[in-house]
């Protein structure tokens, strides 16, 4: 089973700055079967990413994903107050596994 | 619009049994991969189960297998988890998901709003 850890546990910043979130997988995984979720307290996930770097629908353009092998990233260009939640990367590899999630928090 | 609408959760005793159900509208419920997530209170995602169109081919967690049973009415655009032999690390909000509808996109597109299942020991 593909292992994700996503890093760091907790990102403390600001309205308008730059966030910088990462996945690293325990082996390659095929960059289509990659990708990323916002979850808010008290809400289901939501698809924010598919194939590594493709935006779901609906999903604004601060948000991109990059990253290939066993290294992706999701960065939010300039956060917006809505933006403040947990971010959780997904791989297909037999199986479906989550990383442990990422929680961006207001500084 | 997709809606994928949970019920069932319950608080049942440890070695009980449970069975959740997912109404799935706003698409072709019958041609769609769909799946079974679960969080632990506090916790991170965990995939569970996925069933393939037509229901005769699923997946499980190694976690859940031979324990639970996902499967399928397309009549009722509805599916089901049959939960057995509960146990405490079961407890979880059990969330219902449509997977991408693109070939090979594995992954999970719309949510429901998720249902809890609390086990007593």
């Amino acid at each position: 089973e593909i292992v994700l850890t996503q890093s760091p546990g907790t990102l403390s910043l600001s309205p308008g700055e730059r966030a910088t979130l990462s996945c690293r997988a325990s082996q390659s995984v095929t960059s289509i079967y990659l990708g990323w979720y916002q979850q808010k307290p008290g809400q289901a996930p939501r698809l924010l990413i598919y194939g590594a770097s493709n935006r779901a629908s609906g999903i604004p353009d601060r948000f991109s994903g990059s990253g290939s092998g066993t290294d992706f990233t999701l960065t939010i260009s300039r956060l917006e107050p809505e933006d403040f939640a947990v971010y959780y990367c997904q791989q297909y590899n037999s199986s479906w596994t989550f990383g442990q999630g990422t929680k961006v928090e207001i500084k | 619009e997709v809606q994928l609408v949970e019920s069932g959760g319950d608080l049942v005793q440890s070695g009980g049994s449970l069975r959740l159900s997912c109404a799935a509208s706003g698409f072709t419920f019958s041609t769609q991969w769909m799946h079974w997530v679960r969080q632990a209170p506090g916790k991170g995602l965990v995939w569970v189960s996925r069933i393939a169109p037509g229901g005769t081919t699923t997946w499980y967690a190694d976690s859940v297998k031979g324990r639970f049973t996902i499967s399928r009415d397309d009549a009722k655009n509805t599916f089901y988890l049959q939960m057995n032999s509960l146990r405490h690390e079961d407890t979880a909000v059990y969330y219902c998901a449509k997977e991408h509808p693109t070939p090979k996109i594995r992954v999970l597109e719309n949510w429901g709003q998720g249902t809890l299942v609390t086990i007593s020991s």
